[in-house]
């Protein structure tokens, strides 16, 4: 199969403290991962790509000083909400995409995690 | 831009009734279509795709989705549904960029099935 795991699965925190959400694909490699933010009852919303090695990639709208990315291996990535406010209460959900095969394009869902920020 | 729209935002069923959910999307070029699932509590798990070749295409649990490009449609189909089909549906779409890389993954609104027993 193809499974991808994050830790944590919930996690609530005091405003203005840092939360570090982990995305790994356990059995491929991924040379990229991409990071959704899901409001309820809407759909999921790219925040950004993130290939290892390099730079993530933002959508527009999305503060990148706000949610640091790293893609440090082909195995992990990272997102980290920083000086967390009420406002970034949400579901956060990580995908990967294998880096070569025939299911290249397919991406694989983690089973996300949600942000409480009190 | 590119867009995905799904038509019917909550679908209710009773058990064995047949089950259609459209998709659109608003691409010129080359498209990758997907659908995905998410049952109540879980992770997103792909139902089909779609990359190249015969148009109607048959995922997992008795899903099957036509790709009419002419349209530029991807509607989901079960001829049957059951209870544990209760989840919501995403649609998406990612586009080829001429010369071979890829796009994003771009996701439709989502339908969520209630289906009766």
């Amino acid at each position: 199969g193809a499974v991808v795991s994050q830790h944590p699965s919930w996690v609530i925190c005091k405003s203005g403290t840092s939360v570090k959400i982990e995305c790994r694909s356990l059995d491929f490699q991924a040379t990229t991962m991409f990071w959704y933010r899901q409001f309820p009852k809407q759909s999921l919303m790219l925040m950004a790509t993130s290939n290892e090695g390099s730079k993530a990639t933002y959508e527009q709208g999305v503060e990148k000083d706000k949610f640091l990315i790293n893609h440090a291996s082909l195995t992990l990535s990272t997102l980290t909400v920083t000086s967390a406010h009420p406002e970034d209460s949400s579901f956060y959900i990580c995908s990967a995409r294998r880096s070569r095969g025939p299911l290249q394009e397919t991406q694989y869902f983690g089973p996300g995690t949600r942000l409480l920020v009190l | 831009a590119q867009s995905v729209s799904q038509h019917n935002h909550h679908v209710i069923l009773s058990e064995a009734a047949s089950l259609e959910l459209g998709c659109n999307y608003s691409y010129g070029g080359t498209v990758n279509l997907f659908w995905y699932v998410q049952y109540p509590g879980q992770h997103l798990q792909l139902l089909l795709k779609y990359f190249s070749g015969d148009p109607l295409v048959k995922g997992i649990k008795g899903f099957e989705a036509e790709f009419i490009k002419s349209k530029f449609s991807f509607n989901l189909r079960k001829p049957s549904v059951q209870w544990s089909d209760t989840a919501e549906y995403f649609c998406a779409v990612t586009a080829m960029i001429y010369g071979g890389a890829t796009n994003k993954l771009i996701f439709g609104t989502g339908t969520l099935l209630a289906v009766q027993p």
